[in-house]
C-alpha cells in the first residue's frame, strides 16, 4: 500500500473560521510533510516531521499549525487565514533514513479561503 | 543553495512517439537524488523515477528513463512510447543534505506541461 489519504478533498472557509486538514499513511513511514502549492507553481515546503518531531518550519505564519499525534497521522490546524492562502495543500510521507527515499503524496486538500 | 531549473513549460507530442523532458541542477552538495514527479490535474503528485548522485547506471522505471549527465548537471526525463494518459504537469526535483533526523527536503523545478495528442 503506498497510498497517502487526505481529508477532505475540497474545503471552504471564511477568515475568521478554524480548520484542520488531515492526512494518514499506513507505509511506516517516520517522516511526514506539508506542502504548499499555488496555481500554476511548484509546490512548496512548509512542515517537516521526522519520527513525531517537528524538525522544519519553513518560516510558515502562525495561522497554520502542524500537528503529528502519532506515526500514521499529520495535521494540519488552520486559523484566521487570508484569501491569499488559497493553495492546493499537499501531504507527503517518506522513510527517514539516511540516503533518502522517495516521498510519496496525497491527492492534496484545494483550500478556498473567502 | 539548491537550484533546479525546467526551461520548457508546455511540450507537445505524438502518442507512441518519445518525449524528452529537460531538467538542469545546481547544487554544492556531494550528495544529493534527483526526482521526477508527474502531476495530472487531479492534483496528486506521483513518483515516477529516482536517480542518486553516486549511482552509474540511469535509472528506468517502464516506460520512464532519466538521462543523467552529472557533469553537466542534467537529469533529463525520457518517456517512451507515450499515452493520451501521459498528459499531465512533470515537475523535477532534488533531495540535497539528509535532514538532521531523517526525512527528505526537496525543491522542485517550475514544471512541464506535457500533452500528449492523437
Amino acid at each position: 500500500d503506498t497510498e497517502v489519504t487526505q481529508t477532505p478533498k475540497h474545503l471552504v472557509m471564511g477568515m475568521t473560521n478554524k480548520k484542520s486538514l488531515k492526512c494518514e499513511q499506513h507505509m511506516g513511514h517516520r517522516a511526514m510533510y506539508w506542502y504548499k502549492q499555488k496555481a500554476k507553481k511548484p509546490p512548496e515546503l512548509m512542515f517537516v516531521y521526522s519520527y513525531e518531531k517537528l524538525s522544519i518550519n519553513e518560516s510558515v505564519p502562525s495561522r497554520f499549525s502542524p500537528e503529528c499525534p502519532n506515526s500514521s497521522l499529520l495535521n494540519l490546524h488552520l486559523h484566521a487565514l487570508q484569501p491569499e492562502d488559497s493553495a492546493l495543500y499537499l501531504c507527503a510521507s517518506s522513510r527517514a533514513i539516511p540516503g533518502g527515499t522517495e516521498a510519496f503524496f496525497g491527492q492534496g486538500t484545494r483550500l478556498t479561503v473567502v | 543553495a539548491q537550484k533546479i531549473t525546467q526551461t520548457q513549460p508546455g511540450m507537445f507530442v505524438q502518442e507512441k512517439e518519445a518525449v524528452t523532458l529537460d531538467c538542469t541542477y545546481d547544487t554544492s552538495d556531494q550528495s544529493y537524488g534527483l526526482f521526477w514527479y508527474k502531476q495530472p490535474s487531479s492534483g496528486e503528485m506521483i513518483f515516477l523515477i529516482y536517480q542518486g548522485s553516486y549511482d552509474e547506471q540511469n535509472a528506468t522505471e517502464g516506460r520512464y528513463s532519466l538521462n543523467f549527465q552529472k557533469a553537466r548537471k542534467s537529469a533529463n526525463l525520457v518517456i517512451s512510447a507515450s499515452q493520451l494518459g501521459d498528459s499531465a504537469m512533470y515537475f523535477c526535483a532534488m533531495r540535497g543534505l539528509i535532514l538532521t533526523g531523517g526525512g527528505n527536503k526537496l525543491t522542485f523545478g517550475t514544471g512541464t506541461q506535457l500533452k500528449v495528442e492523437l
